[in-house]
């Protein structure tokens, strides 16, 4: 079975600085990898996706992510650090090439604070 | 273009009560999901319709939910009767096609139980 660890719940940086989010996962085959973010009282907003080819893949607000096959890790970045990047992320995992649907395995989601 | 609506944003019931929600997809979105996250842990998945049809259902708790998409159009979510344990936030998505699509999601519907 698909799974997907976050391992920080909560992080807090300071606008400004660089910034990464862990992201762990675990499946049969190559899976499609998935960041989203949700800022209060708003939908879950897709970030970046990787499906095959380049592993280092660029998302929306200046956020980017790099799949390692080897450490089965899909961890976020961002260089610089905005006050309104403040939100909490999810990390997920769908059915990759092999086919198994298309159901989504997420992760229980970064809550992350930025200080000014 | 709309993104995906869901209704209510916010439900609050007794225990033993019914609660419908309700969710609009993207417009020609033929996939339709449900998803959700009880306080503290994971977004879960629930099920996923292709049209008016059940492709997955395999994540639904127990017999209490029922989810219809009459038409293949908008999707409803009947918990009856709600228990404690159902609270949480039901999050809707939608995709164009089923496999390595990006899935568009709601704002979610924050269901109560007291």
């Amino acid at each position: 079975a698909q799974s997907v660890t976050q391992p920080d719940i909560h992080i807090t940086v300071s606008e400004g600085a660089s910034l990464e989010l862990r992201c762990n996962y675990s499946y049969g085959a190559t899976p499609y990898l998935f960041w989203y973010v949700q800022s209060p009282g708003q939908g879950l907003q897709l970030l970046l996706k990787y499906f095959s080819g380049d592993t280092l893949v660029q998302g929306i607000k200046g956020f980017e992510a790099e799949f390692k096959r080897s450490q089965s890790s899909f961890n976020l970045r961002k260089p610089s650090v905005h006050w309104s990047d403040a939100a909490e992320y999810f990390c997920a995992v769908g059915g990759g090439l092999t086919g198994g649907g298309n159901k989504l395995t997420f992760g229980t989601g970064t809550q992350l604070k930025v200080e000014l | 273009e709309a993104g995906v609506t869901q209704f209510p944003s916010h439900s609050v019931i007794e225990k033993g009560q019914t609660v419908t929600l309700r969710c609009d997809p993207i417009s020609g979105h033929d996939n339709l999901y449900w998803y959700r996250r009880v306080m503290g842990k994971e977004i879960k998945f629930l099920l996923h319709f292709v049209k008016e049809s059940k492709q997955d259902e395999s994540g639904m708790p127990n017999n209490r939910f029922l989810a219809e998409r009459t038409g293949g159009t908008y999707s409803t979510l009947k918990v009856q009767p709600a228990e404690l344990e159902d609270s949480g936030v039901y999050f809707c998505a939608s995709s164009s096609s089923p496999q390595g699509d990006i899935q568009y999601f709601g704002a979610g519907t924050r269901l109560s139980v007291l």
